[in-house]
């Protein structure tokens, strides 16, 4: 009865590879977001999608796709990894966009680019 | 624009002993403030939310927290701190005056519970 699951939990990988994250919500909410937290623990939003639709798109490297082919799943692709890309990626939901709906996070992915 | 600010990287308690984690907010609009904590290779839950109802909010797991609009401050209190509580907390503020919103977290408070 997970609310916001993602996979894999753990990933290591070596520089210039393609990897993929992914994320469901079995919450039904309309929108969705991908974070980053780096070392530091500071969390950074990366991107947010509402009801398959892309509304917030931060600074990112486009190396970084996101791809949402329901409301219920919002997939992370990355291209061409880097050591900085290494950190925590943690998926999100909330029952809509706006201000005061709270965020539902999953679990996180630990990614280690070597 | 909105940011926050968690004025203490580290706070060290006692098992038993009040808990406060301070923090202070930036905001264009009437903002919503919330607070999630994150315990050791965890995802984050959230403690409690302020969305411009009653200024004290109660949480989870005792705790609580306080909109001061005239200070603009957001400070989680706890009357009495157990071993479970030590974890990572963020202070989180939303606004938008219409459309959508982004979370921006501050750089979080490590609380440490000593026995």
């Amino acid at each position: 009865d997970t609310a916001v699951s993602q996979t894999p939990k753990y990933l290591v990988t070596q520089m210039g590879n393609d990897k993929s994250i992914k994320c469901e919500q079995n919450l039904g909410h309309d929108t969705m977001y991908w974070y980053k937290q780096d070392s530091k623990k500071f969390l950074k939003i990366m991107f947010s999608y509402n009801n398959k639709e892309l509304i917030i798109n931060e600074t990112v490297p486009n190396r970084f796709s996101p791809k949402s082919p329901d409301k219920a799943h919002l997939n992370l692709h990355i291209n061409s990894l880097e050591l900085g890309d290494s950190a925590v990626y943690f998926c999100a939901s909330s029952q809509e966009g706006r201000q005061k709906y709270e965020q539902y996070f999953g679990p996180g992915t630990r990614l280690t680019v070597t | 624009a909105q940011s926050v600010t968690q004025l203490d990287s580290h706070v060290s308690v006692s098992e038993g002993t009040p808990v406060l984690l301070r923090c202070n907010y930036s905001s264009s609009y009437s903002p919503s403030l919330f607070w999630y904590v994150q315990h050791p290779n965890k995802g984050l839950q959230l403690l409690l939310k302020y969305t411009s109802a009653a200024t004290l909010v109660k949480g989870i797991n005792g705790f609580e927290a306080e909109f001061k609009k005239s200070e603009t401050s957001f400070h989680l209190t706890k009357p009495s701190a157990h071993m479970s509580d030590a974890a990572e907390y963020f202070c989180v503020v939303s606004d938008t005056n219409s459309g959508y919103s982004t979370l921006t977290f501050g750089k979080g408070t490590m609380l440490l519970v000593s026995p």
